[in-house]
């Protein structure tokens, strides 16, 4: 199975700063990522597809690289409603694992 | 639009069988995948199988023999079949639309297994 490591594991920040989240995949997944946002009480919701794609109706604030086997998750001007837990996902073999998450707060 | 919908029960016995279905809308059984995910109360995300779009199914081996999937493509519904449930099956179990990534979830079901 492919391992997906995520860090950091929670994230404290302020309205207006800049955020990263990381995913390190076990291999190599071939850009084969998704980035997902969960609200407490709610569904996960597709933020970034293939890397660096942005789904539909998603805020340009947000943004994904890497390649291979590192990959990240940038939030530019942290707002108030992207206090969240986010979910990297590996879709490029069964099973699909998610990395554990990482909680981002507001500092 | 795009719908999916879990029904199921909120309260499981233990060593019970765990039966979930998925209706979705907007949407065919034969165009698109549909995944299962579950959630464990205050952790993360595990996926646990995909029914596939020609019928076929895929399973995550961490369930071993105890999970099916299956579907009804003229009613539109997935449906999530689990036996021999423990304590740490307790969990929100979600749908999800795969195309190429899950970009619609339903809302999820919560099951306790209790004792």
């Amino acid at each position: 199975d492919i391992q997906m490591t995520q860090s950091p594991a929670s994230l404290s920040a302020s309205l207006g700063e800049t955020v990263t989240i990381e995913c390190l995949a076990s291999e190599d997944i071939y850009s084969n990522l998704a980035w997902y946002q969960q609200k407490p009480g709610k569904s996960p919701q597709l933020l970034i597809y293939y890397a660096n794609s942005l789904n539909d109706g998603v805020p340009s604030r947000f943004s994904g690289s890497g390649s291979g086997t590192q990959y990240s998750l940038k939030i530019n001007s942290l707002q108030s409603e992207d206090v969240s837990i986010y979910f990297c996902q590996q879709n490029y073999d069964s099973p699909y694992t998610f990395g554990a998450g990482t909680k981002l707060e507001l500092k | 639009q795009v719908q999916l919908k879990e029904t199921g029960p909120d309260l499981v016995q233990l060593t019970q069988t765990l039966s979930i279905t998925c209706t979705v809308s907007g949407f065919s059984l034969t165009t698109y995948n549909v995944h299962w995910v579950r959630q464990p109360p205050g952790k993360g995300l595990e996926w646990m199988g995909a029914m596939w779009n020609g019928g076929g199914t895929d399973y995550n081996s961490a369930f071993k023999s105890r999970l099916s999937i299956s579907r009804d493509t003229s009613k539109s519904q997935v449906f999530l079949k689990m036996n021999s449930l423990q304590t740490d099956d307790t969990a929100k179990y979600f749908c999800a639309r795969d195309s190429l990534y899950f970009d619609y979830w339903g809302q999820g079901v919560m099951v306790t297994v209790s004792s």
